[in-house]
């Protein structure tokens, strides 16, 4: 079965400090994964992609993220976290029929 | 570009009224996807669209959700009768590609 796993619920870290959110994925084919960023009240927003190639992405924001076929993993970093960076942020894998994983809420504290 | 336009941003409606939610996707996007995101479910693909055309319902509840795209600039999502767990904020999305989805701002709904 195809699915999203964000083992973490809720993550807090201070201004400054780096970064790394957490994603493994189960899809039969070749996954195209992707990070969007939730803030409150509003859509989300993509912040990066994976379709092929290098497995370094990088994305807006100065996020970047990891692909790691056999981990299937997808992890979102940052090196320094800014207090703007709080929000929720979602991974997702497919082609067109897109599987969100539950979320993960960010707080920054200055 | 506007970006994906959704109306209303907010509706409140009372159980066993219809609802229509409205979505303008990105001008030159193809394909248009209806979300339903809730604490209890997160995020999950009701319908989308390729070309107006519907390809993939699976995701939508019961039959008191339907969803059109009568052109490429307009879709519409009803709720008829709507119930208090129908509750949820409702999102479209568009993309050229199927891939890159651009998201909406969402409607949130309420049904008491």
């Amino acid at each position: 079965a195809q699915s999203v796993t964000q083992p973490d619920i809720h993550i807090t870290v201070s201004e400054g400090a780096s970064l790394e959110l957490r994603c493994n994925y189960s899809y039969g084919a070749t996954p195209y994964l992707f990070w969007y960023v939730q803030s409150p009240g509003q859509g989300l927003q993509l912040l990066l992609k994976y379709f092929s190639g290098d497995t370094l992405v990088q994305g807006i924001k100065g996020f970047e993220a990891e692909f790691k076929r056999s981990q299937s993993s997808f992890n979102l970093r940052k090196p320094s976290v800014h207090w703007s960076d709080a929000a929720e942020y979602f991974c997702a894998v497919g082609r067109g029929k897109l599987i969100f994983g539950t979320g993960t809420r960010l707080q920054v504290f200055p | 570009d506007a970006g994906v336009i959704q109306s209303p941003r907010h509706e409140v409606t009372e159980m066993g009224q219809e609802v229509t939610l409205r979505c303008k996707p990105i001008s030159g996007h193809d394909y248009l996807f209806w979300y339903r995101q809730t604490m209890m479910r997160g995020l999950e693909l009701l319908i989308y669209f390729n070309n107006n055309v519907p390809i993939d319902d699976s995701g939508m509840p019961e039959d008191r959700f339907s969803a059109k795209m009568p052109n490429a600039s307009f879709s519409t999502l009803k709720i008829q009768p709507s119930e208090p767990r129908d509750s949820a904020v409702y999102f479209c999305a568009s993309s050229a590609d199927s891939y890159e989805q651009y998201f909406g701002p969402g409607t949130r709904l309420t049904v008491t």
